[in-house]
C-alpha cells in the first residue's frame, strides 16, 4: 500500500478563496483523522471519520472550516473563506479498528494563505 | 479525560551522548502508549509502543521506552544518538476500553549538536 496519500503538498492561497485539501487513506482502514499543525498550537485534532461517519469534530475551529468523507477511499477538508491565521500544516491520518493498532500519517499539506 | 504532558519543548544533546525523552500521562483508565517522530518536513510516523507484557519496548533503531505504571511515565531513551536522529518526538496515548483518538503530547525537539 502506498499509504496515506494527501494532495497537494503545498497550496499557496489569498485570504478569501476557498481552499480544499484532500485525503485518501489506507485501503481497509476505519478511522480517518485530520490535524492541524502549527508552531503555537502543535498537533491539533480536528475532526475523525469512523466508517465515512463524522464522530468527533468538536475541534474544527470554525464554521469556515468542513469535512466531508463521501466513500471509503476518500475525504475532504475545507476552508471557506480562508484567513491567514488557517496558514498551518494539515495532515491526514488513518487506523483500522483495532484498538492497539497505530495511526498513519499522510505527509501533510502546507497551507499559507496570504 | 486523558492528558499528556512533554515536559521538554526542546532537548539539546551532543552526538554519541545518551538522551531521554520526558512524557507523562494521566488517565483514570488504562491506556496504550506510543511514541511518534517527526522528521523535518515528513509526517508523524510510530517510533514504538506500549500495548501490555514486558513494560520496555524497543524500536528498530536504538530507541527504548519504558511504562511505568505507579510514576504514569513512559519515557524514551537512548543510549547513543545520531544526527539522523535530529526530529520532533510526540508521545500519545488512546484508551483501551473503547475510544480510540490518540491523545497527544506537545512535543519534544531533539536537537544533535556536532
Amino acid at each position: 500500500d502506498a499509504g496515506v496519500i494527501q494532495s497537494p503538498r503545498h497550496e499557496v492561497t489569498e485570504m478569501g478563496q476557498e481552499v480544499t485539501l484532500r485525503c485518501k487513506p489506507i485501503s481497509g482502514h476505519d478511522y480517518l483523522f485530520w490535524y492541524r499543525q502549527t508552531m503555537m498550537r502543535g498537533l491539533e485534532l480536528l475532526i475523525y471519520f469512523n466508517n465515512n461517519v463524522p464522530i468527533d469534530d468538536s475541534g474544527m475551529p470554525e464554521d469556515r472550516f468542513s469535512a466531508k468523507m463521501p466513500n471509503a477511499s476518500f475525504s475532504t477538508l475545507k476552508i471557506q473563506p480562508s484567513e491567514p491565521r488557517d496558514s498551518a500544516v494539515y495532515f491526514c491520518a488513518s487506523r483500522t479498528g483495532t484498538k492497539n493498532t497505530e495511526a498513519f500519517f499522510g505527509q501533510g499539506t502546507r497551507l499559507t494563505v496570504v | 479525560a486523558q492528558s499528556v504532558t512533554q515536559l521538554d519543548s526542546q532537548v539539546p544533546v551532543f552526538e554519541e551522548a545518551p538522551v531521554e525523552l520526558r512524557c507523562n500521562y494521566s488517565s483514570s483508565v488504562s491506556v496504550y502508549l506510543f511514541w511518534y517522530v517527526q522528521y523535518p518536513n515528513q509526517g508523524l510516523q510510530l517510533l514504538l509502543k506500549y500495548l501490555s507484557g514486558s513494560t520496555l519496548v524497543k524500536s528498530i533503531n536504538g530507541f527504548e521506552a519504558e511504562f511505568n505504571k505507579s510514576q504514569t511515565s513512559f519515557h524514551l531513551r537512548k543510549p547513543s544518538v545520531h544526527i539522523s536522529d535530529t526530529a520532533e518526538y510526540f508521545c500519545a496515548v488512546t484508551r483501551i476500553d473503547s475510544n480510540y483518538q490518540l491523545i497527544w503530547g506537545a512535543g519534544t525537539k531533539l536537537i544533535i549538536k556536532p
